[in-house]
């Protein structure tokens, strides 16, 4: 079974913090995803990875960068979080024409 | 822009009736439309997915039909059951872009016993 896992699956964290958001695959997928998921918005892709230390920008970029210093890893940083990026995160990986989903990590900036 | 719409936002089936759910896409280069279930607490999994060269895809109780010369397709839930009370995803995307899905806002979908 393909395995997307997100570390942190509650987080609460102030206004014009630092966060990390982790996201691990173990199939050694060669893209890898970070979505975020608002109610009435859908799902909204913010960057998206196809290889060790590559990464491209998605919809909604603005407020967000990505590491990938190794394939099985993605990570989402908000270098300084603010209250309009509460939502939920979801990390997604690729294998051949199918993207798996880890189960999402909810974030609230108070 | 919203480069795929979906209706409705929410359906309520009785159960053992038909649950459908269009969309609408803008991009004629897309070349994958795949559906996503998502239930309370999880994330999406992939339901069902359908290339432009064919019409139509059957798996089990779902079938995606696919009009490409109106840029429109939709997921029919043959049966519905109270099992399948979720929000379902439309999505699509170009495959030579790396699979990053564009998808529709979604459609939360209520089965009554």
């Amino acid at each position: 079974d393909v395995k997307v896992t997100q570390s942190s699956r509650y987080l609460v964290k102030r206004t014009g913090e630092k966060v990390f958001l982790e996201c691990v695959q173990d199939m050694d997928h060669e893209n890898m995803f970070w979505y975020r998921q608002d109610p009435g918005l859908g799902l909204r892709l913010i960057y998206f990875s196809y290889d060790v230390k590559m990464k491209e920008k998605g919809d909604i970029p603005e407020g967000y960068s990505v590491s990938r210093e190794k394939k099985e890893r993605f990570s989402l940083i908000l270098e300084s979080a603010s209250t309009n990026q509460t939502s939920m995160y979801l990390c997604a990986s690729r294998l051949v024409d199918t993207i798996y989903f880890g189960e999402g990590s909810w974030l609230t900036v108070v | 822009q919203q480069q795929v719409k979906q209706s409705p936002q929410s359906l309520i089936v009785q159960k053992g009736g038909i649950s459908i759910i269009n969309c609408a896409y803008e991009n004629t280069a897309f070349d994958y439309f795949p559906w996503y279930q998502q239930f309370p607490g999880k994330g999406p999994a992939l339901l069902i997915a359908i290339r432009p060269d064919v019409s139509e895809k059957k798996e089990g109780r779902f079938t995606i039909s696919f009009n490409k010369s109106a840029k429109q397709f939709s997921l029919h839930i043959m049966d519905s059951q109270p099992g399948d009370s979720a929000t379902y995803f439309c999505a699509a995307t170009l495959s030579n872009s790396g699979y990053a899905l564009n998808f529709g806002k979604g459609t939360s979908l209520l089965v009554t016993p």
